[in-house]
């Protein structure tokens, strides 16, 4: 069964700062990895994905996510955030094989503070 | 035009009462599915439908029950409703033609008082 790891319940950090959210996942074949953004009292939203090629992937808002296939992580990163970015981040994962649903991890927290 | 559009926003209702959560998707998707988000902010698969079809049914009192009318429709009824099941509750839909990312609904918070 996939599971998926974040870290960090909460991080803050000062405006400007640069950011990175750990994420680990559990799965021995190819997955799809994601990294959705939940503002306050919204619905989750795509920030990027990965589905093959370049591990590096950009995705909206200045975020990017890179693949390490032999740590099993999808980092997310950005070099520096804005008070906008306050928000609840989720990493999750699917299986490359059919329409599998996500597998969340429990989520961090984001606070900027100004 | 929304996507992965859900009815009601918000919903507060006594324990005991039956109460339906309606799910919409205009994007030709194949696969739909309900998940479910606690207090906690932490995100469960309930129920996934591929062409009107129940494919993965988590552990889920059987008070759940996913209808599917057809394949842009999953609806969520939920029978005797007990203040556990406040929470807010995620439509979402996916499909293999376009690399299977899954769009989410805006939630339906539900509160059980």
């Amino acid at each position: 069964a996939q599971s998926v790891s974040q870290h960090n319940h909460h991080v803050i950090l000062s405006e400007a700062a640069s950011l990175e959210l750990g994420c680990n996942y559990s799965y021995g074949g190819t997955v799809n990895l994601f990294w959705y953004v939940q503002y306050p009292g919204q619905h989750l939203q795509l920030l990027l994905k990965y589905f093959s090629g370049d591990p590096l992937v950009k995705g909206i808002k200045g975020f990017e996510a890179e693949f390490i296939k032999s740590k099993f992580s999808f980092n997310l990163r950005k070099p520096s955030v804005q008070w906008s970015d306050t928000a609840e981040y989720f990493c999750a994962v699917s299986s490359n094989s059919g329409n599998t649903p996500l597998v969340f991890g429990k989520g961090t927290r984001l606070s900027v503070i100004a | 035009d929304t996507a992965v559009s859900q009815t009601p926003k918000y919903l507060v209702t006594q324990m005991g009462n039956d109460k339906s959560i309606k799910c919409e998707q205009n994007l030709g998707h194949d696969t739909m599915y309900w998940y479910k988000q606690d207090s906690k902010k932490f995100l469960k698969i309930m129920f996934s439908y591929n062409n009107k079809e129940l494919i993965i049914n988590e552990t889920v009192p059987n008070r759940f029950s996913p209808k599917s009318p057809d394949k842009a429709h999953l609806n969520l009824h939920i029978n005797s409703l007990e203040l556990g099941d406040s929470a807010v509750y995620f439509c979402a839909s996916s499909s293999l033609a376009v690399g299977n990312t899954i769009y989410f609904g805006e939630g339906s918070w539900l509160t059980v008082v």
